[in-house]
């Protein structure tokens, strides 16, 4: 069955320590992966997705994600975390096609900054 | 830029109530998608809808209907609202095509069934 998982449901950093938000996904075949994120009270975000070429994806405020095949995961980085990164984020797998493309969640990363 | 807009940001309503939640894109978008997110769920998709008057259950379905009669439109309904149905709702759309399709978000509505 198709999943993602994301381990840590509650990450505090402090402001410009570097961070990494971990993503597992379960897919049988290439997988279309995106990292959301959710600023409190609002709606859901595009930071970056990986379709295929190079597995080391740039995105929108500094971060990147690097897609592993052999270890089925999706990882989120920053190399300086500031206080605005504070937010949920989710990472998801695309599924199905043409007209039934749809995205698979995670259960989300609540990051938290500190000062 | 694309823009998803939902009715309401605050809803507070009685059980038993019918409850309309509406949702418009001004992308032409085929696509369009209603979730509700809880707290350690995440996400889950309760309907979508590929075409006017096109739809196909989620994951969670049951105890809602969706309405989808012009393209930018989709309505997500609770027949009749019950406590369990309190819950931020959020809807999407994408266009039609690969399954890698970017999915742009509303604003959410934060629904409160008393």
């Amino acid at each position: 069955a198709q999943s993602v998982t994301q381990p840590d449901i509650h990450i505090t950093v402090s402001e410009g320590a570097s961070l990494e938000l971990r993503c597992n996904y379960s897919y049988g075949a290439t997988p279309y992966l995106f990292w959301y994120v959710q600023s409190p009270g609002q709606g859901l975000q595009l930071l970056l997705k990986y379709f295929s070429g190079d597995t080391l994806v740039q995105g929108i405020k500094g971060f990147e994600a690097e897609f592993k095949r052999s270890q089925s995961s999706f990882n989120l980085r920053k190399p300086s975390v500031h206080w605005s990164d504070a937010a949920e984020y989710f990472c998801a797998v695309g599924v199905g096609g043409g007209a039934t493309n749809k995205l698979i969640f995670g259960t989300g990363t609540l990051l938290a900054v500190q000062p | 830029d694309v823009k998803v807009t939902q009715s309401s940001r605050y809803l507070v309503k009685r059980t038993g109530e019918k409850v309309f939640l509406e949702c418009v894109q001004d992308m032409d978008h085929e696509n369009m998608f209603w979730y509700r997110q809880d707290p350690g769920l995440g996400l889950r998709l309760i309907y979508f809808s590929y075409d006017v008057k096109m739809k196909e259950k989620g994951d969670i379905p049951e105890g809602y209907s969706v309405s989808r009669e012009k393209k930018e439109r989709f309505s997500l309904i609770l027949e009749s609202a019950s406590t369990n149905q309190t819950s931020m709702y959020l809807c999407a759309s994408s266009l039609i095509g690969r399954k890698g399709e970017t999915q742009y978000f509303g604003p959410g509505t934060r629904l409160l069934v008393l």
